[in-house]
């Protein structure tokens, strides 16, 4: 079935390690998206890449860092997790990105979870 | 300095009425407003979106309408069906930063 997958589903952390959040689409979508969704905050954009080889920086990204190597995965390093990064993350694709045109439908992952004691 | 929010964190409707959900932004630079459905342990999923030069979208039994002086949009969904109970999540487009901005949530509960 395509869509996104999402690896890990859950993650428990201890504070300073590092961790990366693996995401692939097979929609051959350009644009690809990572969120964070809080309780009160709703989804908050970290990174972004419109295409493959561009990256972008969203809403909140600081402590993390993300690449686009090719068009199907987006991976998302936290490089010394702490407990402010506990969240659900989302990975998110478009078509063609958000600008221009008419707004592009984001598919989403099913999440992962992730706690950093 | 939310700039799209969901006043309601949650609603409650009886099956088979309407179910209005809100949202209000800031921004008059946003073009385009989606709102997406998201069921537990799922990504959200899309539902419906309008342009901001249009007042209304329908599509089956979602219907979105936009007041662009009031900076307001509302979901319509008729009849609430238990099926429809999920997060709803309302977002904007700004085209200038290239992203969606997106409302903290309403939890919206269809009761029998």
């Amino acid at each position: 079935i395509a869509g996104i997958t999402q690896a890990p589903t859950s993650q428990i952390l201890a504070a300073g390690r590092r961790m990366t959040l693996r995401c692939t689409q097979d929609m051959r979508h350009n644009a690809m998206y990572w969120y964070r969704q809080d309780l009160g905050l709703g989804l908050r954009l970290i990174h972004y890449s419109n295409t493959a080889g561009t990256t972008g920086k969203g809403e909140v990204p600081d402590g993390y860092s993300v690449s686009r190597a090719n068009t199907d995965d987006f991976p998302l390093t936290l490089a010394s997790a702490v407990p402010s990064q506990t969240s659900v993350y989302f990975c998110a694709s478009s078509e063609h990105g958000t600008s221009g045109g008419a707004a592009d439908e984001q598919f989403f992952g099913p999440g992962t979870r992730l706690t950093v004691l | 300095d939310q700039q799209v929010k969901q006043n309601s964190p949650s609603l409650s409707v009886q099956e088979g009425r309407i179910s209005i959900l809100n949202c209000d932004y800031t921004n008059s630079m946003f073009d385009y407003f989606l709102w997406y459905k998201k069921y537990p342990a799922e990504g959200p999923t899309f539902l419906i979106s309008i342009s901001s030069i249009k007042d209304k979208n329908e599509d089956g039994r979602f219907t979105v309408f936009l007041n662009k002086s009031a900076k307001h949009l509302s979901l319509h969904i008729v009849p609430s069906q238990p099926g429809d109970s999920a997060v709803y999540f309302c977002a904007a487009r700004d085209q200038g930063a290239q992203k969606l901005v997106f409302g903290q949530g309403t939890r919206l509960t269809i009761n029998p």
